[in-house]
């Protein structure tokens, strides 16, 4: 079982739509928690991080964590054309010196006019 | 936000040359950087962690002696590719983790393509 598991997709939503993308994962050390945009060819765009359970809103982007869950969302309001890329999660155990991202897989999003 | 850079942004050398990659912090000072591999469609792969003033950390099936990692200065980390061959072919990328007080995130660099013929 990975540690971090998240949908690979394709999802596709028309333009305007709410869109929700959601990783699970399994190590209960996990303390903190990002999402990743990343478009074809470039490097992933650090677009949240949070630490704490609960929502963080910035503009049309919301976070939610879950830790009794372990189960962190991200949602996507009014989606655009533009917000077609892969979204990547990604957590670490907050270890100090050596902070390594355990990633999910990535889901890819495609929003259509 | 924070910024790092990544030069060049893609390379195509011949089979058996090295080729070196700069991934610098532009607007803070990055104690630790990491540099990633992706293939096509697949995540990130950690290949190691590069921290100033010390060897880097490389992960398990990582050949230390084919990916030379330096990190001489704060804002700056270099990955070597030694004696390429095409398997080598993907595209690196480099992170450098947050300045103090912006969580355990990292900042990632955006990527070099790398082709060896």
């Amino acid at each position: 079982q990975k540690e971090v598991e998240q949908d690979p997709g394709p999802l596709s939503v028309p333009e305007g739509a709410i869109v929700s993308l959601n990783c699970t994962y399994s190590n209960s050390a996990f303390q903190y928690f990002m999402w990743y945009r990343q478009y074809s060819r470039k490097g992933p765009e650090l677009l949240m991080y949070t630490y704490s359970s609960g929502n963080k809103e910035d503009g049309r982007f919301t976070a939610q964590v879950d830790k009794s869950s372990k189960y962190i969302s991200l949602f996507i309001r009014d989606s655009q054309p533009s917000d077609s890329a892969t979204y990547l999660c990604a957590m670490t155990r907050n270890t100090g010196t050596a902070s390594k991202l355990t990633f999910g897989t990535g889901t890819r999003l495609q929003v259509t006019l | 936000g924070a910024v790092v850079s990544q030069h060049p942004s893609r390379v195509i050398c011949k089979s058996g040359t090295s080729v070196k990659i700069e991934c610098r912090s532009l607007d803070f000072q990055a104690t630790t950087m990491f540099w990633y591999r992706q293939f096509p469609k697949k995540s990130l792969m950690l290949m190691a962690t590069s921290n100033e003033g010390s060897k880097a950390t490389y992960e398990q099936g990582v050949e230390k002696d084919k990916f030379l990692i330096n990190h001489a200065s704060l804002t700056l980390s270099t990955l070597t590719v030694t004696s390429a061959h095409p398997e080598d072919s993907s595209f690196y990328i480099c992170s450098a983790r947050a300045p103090s007080g912006r969580g355990e995130t990292q900042y990632f660099g955006p990527g070099t393509r790398l082709l060896v013929l």
